[in-house]
């Protein structure tokens, strides 16, 4: 079936970097977008951007652009989300999803990875 | 941006009462709303899109109407395991948002 497989879970110092990946299965890669979201914690779901695993195009909410860089390797049918200058407000837990729509992107995330635990802390 | 206001933000129900969750929007976003459910250390499930179509395997008590700025998710016998948040997002803008949720708990 379709799945979103995360890494783990980490705790980064103020200042540091992060890299989390979402690989994906059941489905061809290529032929949908995936967004990132995250969610602090007991607040609601911010989304922070989509990548097009076909061309590798990107798109950033304003919040985002310039801190977060979404790649992806076909080879291994896996998206990445990089963010640094971490500070203690990144702690979330920050999800991959699929876009609805085959082809192309509507925004509609249908399927979703488990998340990924990210704690800043000195 | 656009803004999702939901409403309330929480609310005590009993198994079997009706339950409406109301999604407001900032602007016109015509039928471009879709639902989702969160429960607590799980990752959201996509419930409806466009306002109103409902999701495969998503149970025919839940429903959602509406369009232009105001939207409601309507379950209409609640079960023990819709008790959850749910959250609206709108997809009218290419920048999309959520509402701030709607926690569900149990009465």
């Amino acid at each position: 079936q379709v799945q979103l497989a995360q890494s783990g879970a980490e705790v980064k110092k103020p200042g540091a970097s992060v890299k989390v990946s979402c690989k994906a299965s059941g489905y061809t890669f290529t032929d949908y977008s995936i967004h990132w979201v995250r969610q602090a914690p007991g607040q609601g779901l911010e989304w922070m951007g989509w990548i097009n695993p076909d061309s590798g195009g990107a798109r950033y909410a304003q919040k985002f652009q310039g801190w977060a860089t979404l790649s992806r390797d076909t080879s291994s049918r896996t998206a990445y989300m990089e963010v640094n200058r971490l500070g203690s407000d990144d702690t979330a837990v920050y999800y991959c999803a699929r876009d609805h729509c085959r082809g192309g992107v509507c925004y509609t995330m249908d399927v979703w990875g488990q998340g990924t635990t990210i704690t800043v802390s000195s | 941006d656009i803004q999702m206001t939901q409403s309330p933000s929480s609310l005590s129900a009993s198994v079997g009462d009706r339950v409406t969750i109301t999604c407001r929007a900032s602007q016109n976003i015509d039928f471009y709303l879709n639902w989702y459910q969160q429960k607590p250390g799980t990752a959201p499930k996509f419930l409806i899109n466009t306002a109103s179509t409902l999701q495969s395997g998503v149970p025919s008590r839940f429903s959602g109407s509406g369009s232009g700025t105001e939207f409601t998710l309507t379950i209409s016998s609640l079960q023990p395991e819709d008790f959850a948040t749910y959250y609206c997002q709108q997809t009218y803008s290419h920048f999309v948002t959520f509402g701030q949720g709607t926690k569900v708990e149990i009465k």
